[in-house]
């Protein structure tokens, strides 16, 4: 049974470009969760994936973008990047019912810079 | 918005010693989650608690949760160095949206 992978492992990019952080969830997790973890602070819950529709997001604005696919992997898209965005991007995996889920599986993350 | 609360934010310990972290959280929820993070790291889950009056134990740690309360807390029996780490409690909110503390961030000293 493999964990949660995710890629790239370190990203740089510059204000304004845009960005896709990708995440394969644990065998037999159909649910992913993606976070933004800033220096110092608690991961924030940015939304969450259930069998391809996005099931519940926090107060992030429309540039997060987020993606499912058929095999339960799933995308972070970002727009516009700002400063602010430079954090460790993590996507947590768990089998869930849509409507409460298990333990979340963290992956090691996605640092990503923004210059 | 659901808010949960860690303290202290830095415990500084000696091996061998006892100490307890505290969570508290805003809204009524009947599950909590405790992560500990390495440097660098992602987060490693280390309980689950379903219930009112649930209490775990892995090793030096031990967990509980009591829900009238809204509140957790971890407690550590006789530190050792390999426990220094940042430990998150997490709370879902009826969305199912995780709510992460701020983090305690321990240090085990010899």
């Amino acid at each position: 049974e493999t964990g949660v992978t995710q890629s790239p492992t370190h990203l740089i990019k510059t204000r304004g470009q845009q960005v896709t952080l990708r995440c394969s969830s644990q065998s037999g997790h159909n649910t992913v969760s993606w976070y933004q973890q800033a220096l110092g602070q608690g991961p924030q819950f940015i939304f969450q994936y259930y069998r391809e529709e996005e099931n519940g997001r926090g107060n992030f604005p429309p540039r997060f973008s987020g993606l499912q696919f058929p095999n339960y992997s799933s995308e972070l898209n970002v727009n516009a990047l700002e400063l602010d965005d430079s954090a460790l991007y993590l996507c947590a995996s768990s089998h869930g019912t849509g409507r409460s889920t298990d333990t979340q599986y963290f992956g090691p993350g996605t640092r990503l810079t923004v210059l | 918005e659901l808010k949960v609360e860690q303290n202290p934010l830095f415990l500084s310990m000696q091996e061998g010693k006892n100490y307890t972290i505290y969570c508290n959280y805003s809204t009524t929820s009947d599950r909590l989650y405790w992560y500990r993070q390495d440097p660098g790291k992602s987060l490693e889950s280390l309980f689950v608690l379903l219930s009112n009056g649930a209490v775990k134990q892995e090793g030096r740690l031990m967990a509980s949760l009591d829900t009238k309360a809204r509140l957790s807390t971890l407690h550590i029996t006789a530190a050792v160095h390999d426990l220094s780490a940042t430990y998150f409690c997490a709370v879902p909110n009826t969305g199912n949206q995780f709510y992460f503390g701020t983090g305690t961030s321990l240090t085990v000293i010899p």
